[in-house]
């Protein structure tokens, strides 16, 4: 069974950074890709950005550039977000998906992980 | 930039009765490389993460009600819902894949009980 497992919520303060993390089972890691989706309170899945699970390259959303980094660690198994520089904007719930088996869409996602940004 | 409309932003329609979702893009999701029309459907309900309902335009997701279908090519496409039922209420978000490995939603149509 496939499983993506995020990490818990996150309280911070403007101008932070927070650092999500999406943990993998059920699969061979480097097959596929992750994709990172978040979503303001009351609004849309925004996507930010891939990563591949083979050789960690990435393609960011141009909205982000410059203030996301998407690592993987493929000893653990797990993809990480980080995203620098908050502000209030950022508050939402971010997203993990790794690439559909027959598609390049999200088949299996996390459940999740709430970004809070308030001082 | 591609960008992705849905249409309507919401509707309300009665259970057991037809649900129509529109989706238009800005260019061409039709793409030579695979021959396929690189958009997918998902469902959210509040509190979960979307759910893949439809890839490639039409291919229904395994375990996927066969009241779910999908439909379109090139730059309109629609999801119909053959009967609704209550547990279809939801959000339903249209998706575009391009190369290298972008995403585009559209805004995302609400679907409600009348």
């Amino acid at each position: 069974q496939v499983l993506l497992v995020q990490s818990g919520s996150e309280v911070k303060k403007p101008g932070a950074s927070v650092k999500v993390s999406c943990k993998t089972s059920g699969y061979t890691f480097s097959i596929y890709g992750i994709s990172w989706v978040r979503q303001a309170p009351g609004q849309g899945l925004e996507w930010m950005g891939w990563i591949s699970g083979y050789n960690g390259s990435t393609n960011y959303a141009q909205k982000f550039q410059g203030r996301v980094t998407m690592t993987t660690d493929t000893f653990t198994n797990t993809a990480y977000m980080e995203l620098r520089s908050l502000r209030s904007e950022d508050t939402a719930v971010y997203y993990c998906a790794r690439d559909h088996w027959e598609s390049p869409f999200g088949g299996v996602w996390g459940q999740g992980t709430t970004v809070t940004v308030s001082s | 930039d591609i960008v992705m409309t849905q249409s309507p932003d919401s509707l309300a329609v009665s259970l057991g009765e037809r649900a129509t979702i529109n989706c238009k893009s800005s260019q061409t999701v039709l793409y030579s490389s695979n021959d396929q029309n690189n958009l997918a459907w998902y469902q959210q309900k509040p509190g979960q993460p979307p759910k893949l309902l439809i890839y490639w335009a039409s291919t229904r997701e395994s375990g996927v009600p066969d009241r779910f279908s999908g439909s379109g090519s090139g730059t309109d496409f629609t999801l119909t819902i053959s009967s609704l039922q209550a547990e279809d209420v939801a959000l339903y978000y249209c998706l575009q894949y391009s190369s290298p490995h972008t995403w585009t939603f559209g805004q995302g149509t609400k679907v409600e009980i009348k």
